[in-house]
């Protein structure tokens, strides 16, 4: 079975400065999507970035970046120059065997200003 | 385009009752997949439809139950309920099954006294 694991329960960045969230996906697959989503108090689940496992070029969002080490993995979104509205649960997922989402428990992040 | 729309968004129900959640996805879009997301137990998969199928469905009991409709339309409903079903009930649309990529509705958040 695969797991998702986010060992920050919460994070907080001075704004305008870098912050860095960490993700392990443990899966058996070769093949599977990884994912960033954000969740401000809305609740509304946002994509941040999409992943996929067999390139080997990390993916790129403007601000957000992620840095992919299959063998290790590890999967971690780089959040640069942020801004006050970047505050908001961040959840790490990836695709299971049939391709539906296996979160994990979430990264809440403060920016102060 | 509409993005993913979700009704009620709020629901207060009686331990015992019935509830029917709705979800209409992005035109074009013909999967819809259905997530729990509770403090506990974070975020979990509860079933997957495209073209009217049900494709995939998470680890919960039978009083959970879903369809969609011919517009990919979908409801779930609930039966018996428990007052540890009250969650945020998130829906989310993909272009095709299976995608993983995925866009969320806001949610409809169900209170059980």
């Amino acid at each position: 079975a695969q797991t998702v694991t986010q060992s920050q329960p919460e994070m907080s960045v001075q704004e305008a400065e870098t912050v860095t969230l960490s993700c392990t996906y443990d899966t058996s697959e070769s093949d599977y999507y990884l994912f960033w989503y954000k969740q401000p108090p809305s609740r509304q689940m946002i994509l941040v970035i999409r992943q996929e496992a067999y390139k080997q070029q990390n993916a790129t969002e403007n601000r957000f970046s992620v840095n992919f080490q299959k063998a290790a993995k590890s999967f971690s979104l780089k959040i640069s120059d942020s801004q006050l509205g970047d505050a908001a649960m961040y959840f790490c997922a990836g695709t299971d065997s049939n391709y539906q989402l296996i979160w994990g428990a979430g990264t809440k992040l403060i920016i102060k200003p | 385009k509409a993005g993913v729309t979700q009704t009620p968004r709020y629901l207060i129900k009686t331990r015992g009752q019935q509830v029917t959640l709705s979800c209409s996805p992005i035109s074009g879009h013909r999967s819809v997949s259905w997530y729990q997301q509770t403090p506990g137990q974070g975020l979990q998969f509860l079933f997957e439809y495209f073209s009217e199928t049900q494709r995939n469905k998470g680890n919960f009991p039978g009083r959970f139950s879903g369809r969609q409709f011919s517009n990919s339309r979908s409801e779930m409903n609930v039966s018996t309920l428990e007052l540890g079903d009250s969650a945020l009930y998130l829906c989310a649309s993909s272009l095709l099954a299976g995608q993983g990529e995925a866009f969320f509705g806001q949610g409809t958040r169900l209170t059980v006294v």
